[in-house]
């Protein structure tokens, strides 16, 4: 199985602020088939990205996903106060879908 | 709109099986992979296996291979979950997510159910 490690695994910052988390893979991701989820308290997580940048439906323009191989980010441009939440990034670049631990964004 | 929607939450002596539905609507039925994930409480997300509504075919995670089942009945497009052999270890929130992905391998979950408690308790 692919191993996801995100990083830090809680982030302290300020509405306005600019957020970079990291997820690194323990081996290539095919095809760069890693999504991102957003998870608030209570609720079932919200895809953000998938196939490394591609946002999906209705996600506003401040989540960006970039990386390639092993190393991808997910970068909020400017924290909004509903932006605090937990984030798991995801691959299925093999048949054992797998998940990173998650990063808290906390202000 | 697409809305998955699933069973309420269920208590379990060790040992008991569980089933857990997923009935989806506002799409095609046949047309995506349907997933089964769990989060026991405080932790992270499990990806548990998935079904093909199209052909049945199914796949699970290495770790539920023996004890998990995932079928579907496509006249009320409607998933299930059955999980045998519980332990405390199976108490999680379990969630029916479907796939995004246009083709094989590219697996996302794009919509998902509102979840279902299981707590296995003697």
């Amino acid at each position: 199985d692919i191993v996801l490690t995100q990083s830090p695994g809680t982030l302290s910052l300020f509405p306005g602020e600019r957020a970079a988390l990291s997820c690194r893979a323990s081996q290539s991701v095919r095809n760069n088939y890693l999504a991102w989820y957003q998870q608030r308290p209570g609720q079932a997580p919200r895809l953000l990205i998938y196939d490394a940048s591609i946002r999906a439906t209705g996600i506003p323009d401040r989540f960006s996903g970039s990386g390639s191989g092993t190393d991808f980010t997910l970068t909020i441009s400017r924290l909004e106060p509903e932006d605090f939440a937990v984030y798991y990034c995801q691959q299925s670049g093999t048949a054992s879908l797998t998940f990173g631990g998650g990063t808290k964004l906390e202000i | 709109q697409v809305q998955l929607v699933q069973s309420g939450a269920e208590v379990r002596k060790p040992g008991a099986t569980v089933k857990v539905s997923c009935k989806t609507s506002g799409y095609i039925f046949t047309n995506n992979y349907l997933h089964w994930l769990r989060q026991a409480p405080g932790q992270g997300l499990e990806w548990m296996g998935w079904i093909i509504p199209n052909t049945g075919a199914i796949s699970y995670a290495q770790k539920f291979q023996g004890r998990l089942t995932v079928t579907k009945d496509t006249s009320i497009t409607t998933v299930y979950m059955e999980l045998s052999s519980l332990t405390s270890d199976d108490t999680a929130l379990y969630y029916c997510a479907r796939d995004g992905g246009k083709t094989r391998g590219e697996e996302f979950f794009d919509f998902w159910g509102q979840g279902t408690l299981v707590t296995v308790s003697s």
